[in-house]
Order: structure tokens, then C-alpha cells, then sequence
């Protein structure tokens, strides 16, 4: 059965530095999610993607935030500076547009000390 | 915009028995309710879901409401086991693009 993959599953970073957490959405998926999990808290929305463009964005996703589409498969979100507070699980999804489904990978632990 | 309730935020009930989780939503352009089951150190997995257009959905233990005029949703599951056990989240989405909105979680302990 096909799945979201991500990587890396635990990312530890230093306050200030760039991260790029990596995703492999369903082949035939046309939409790109990233969302965020604070520990213990519920899953927020952060950006979507479609056609090689952001679609929507929330208040969470300010500048220091990017995403990309490099190539055919991959989906990456970079933090330009991370804060300590950037630490959270980050989860890619994605859905073909022809139905509601999201299916979400694994998740990226990020860890900024 | 879309503001979801969930609600307990912890249930235990023993094995065996039922479980009931309820949501609330606001946006009445809300179209479809999917359930997500996060177990721990995973991502969140659909176990079923409804739209708009359907009062009740039902998957072998599992069964979801939806009271559009109220905005009430719930999630049932019967004859619990332990493999139950994990965090289950509600959502809503108006279109088929959009964002989910989650609820805040209820973590579901399956008593021996």
C-alpha cells in the first residue's frame, strides 16, 4: 500500500541553525501538507502546496518557514533559524483532490537545544 | 474560521466495553469528519470517517454520528481491546484541498 515517507524521524538541532525535513508524498497526490505537533498538544495546520505554489498558509508559518517541491518526489520544509520553540513533531500529508483522504507520514522529531 | 471541540481529553474504560468520544465543529461549511488514530511516536492514521450528506457510518467496531443541524459529531467503539489504546483525534474539512482542523485529542486507555 503506498504511505507518506519522511526523513530524518529525529532531527536535533542547535538554536539558529537551518533545518530541511524531507518528505515523499503518495505518488499520485497532487496537494502537500505540513503539519505540527507541539508534545502533547493537537496537530496544527501549517502550510499547503499545490501546483508548485503555496495554497494557504497559517499564522505559524512566518518567514523563517520555506517549502519546496525540488523535484518530482520530494516536499521539504526548511527552518531558516530555528527556535527553541520550533520543537515539536513535524508531519507531512497529502491527498489526491479527487477525495478528502490525508495521509499523514510518520512524522520528523525536531529538536532544537 | 473552523474551530473544532473534542472531548473527554482522557477516557479509560475496560476492556470489552464501549467507548464514545464527542466533537463539536462550527463552521457549518464543513463537509467532511474524518477520525485519526495516533499511536505513540507515529503519525496520525484514519480509521474512518463521514461527510455531510450521511447520518452515521459504521466499520466493524466502529462507528461515527454526525448531527449537522446541532454540529455534533461522534466516534463509537464497541467491544474495546487493548490495541485500542492510543490518542484519537476529530477533524473537519470543507473542501477536498483544504486543511484539517483538528480537535484537541482524547487519549483512550483500554483497561485489563
Amino acid at each position: 500500500e503506498p504511505e507518506v515517507t519522511q526523513t530524518p524521524s529525529h532531527q536535533v538541532t542547535q538554536m539558529g541553525q537551518e533545518v530541511i525535513l524531507r518528505c515523499v508524498p503518495i505518488s499520485n497526490h497532487l496537494y502537500f501538507y505540513w503539519y505540527r505537533q507541539i508534545l502533547g498538544q493537537k496537530v496544527e495546520f501549517l502550510v499547503s502546496f499545490y501546483n508548485n505554489e503555496i495554497s494557504e498558509k497559517s499564522e505559524i508559518f512566518d518567514d523563517q518557514f520555506s517549502v519546496e517541491r525540488p523535484d518530482g518526489s520530494n516536499f521539504t520544509l526548511k527552518i531558516r533559524s530555528t527556535k527553541l520553540e520550533d520543537s515539536a513533531m513535524y508531519f507531512c500529508a497529502s491527498v489526491t483532490g479527487l477525495t478528502y483522504e490525508q495521509y499523514f507520514g510518520p512524522g520528523t522529531r525536531l529538536t532544537v537545544t | 474560521g473552523e474551530n473544532v471541540e473534542q472531548h473527554p481529553s482522557t477516557l479509560s474504560v475496560q476492556e470489552g466495553d464501549s467507548a464514545v468520544i464527542k466533537c463539536t465543529y462550527s463552521d457549518s461549511a464543513s463537509n467532511y469528519f474524518p477520525w485519526y488514530k495516533q499511536e505513540l511516536g507515529k503519525g496520525p492514521q484514519l480509521i474512518i470517517d463521514i461527510r455531510s450528506n450521511v447520518g452515521e457510518k459504521k466499520d466493524q467496531r466502529i462507528a461515527v454520528t454526525l448531527n449537522k443541524t446541532a454540529k455534533h459529531f461522534s466516534l463509537h467503539i464497541t467491544e474495546t481491546q487493548p490495541e485500542d489504546s492510543a490518542v484519537y483525534f476529530c477533524a473537519a474539512i470543507g473542501n477536498r484541498d483544504d486543511k484539517i482542523i483538528f480537535g484537541k485529542g482524547t487519549r483512550l486507555h483500554i483497561l485489563p
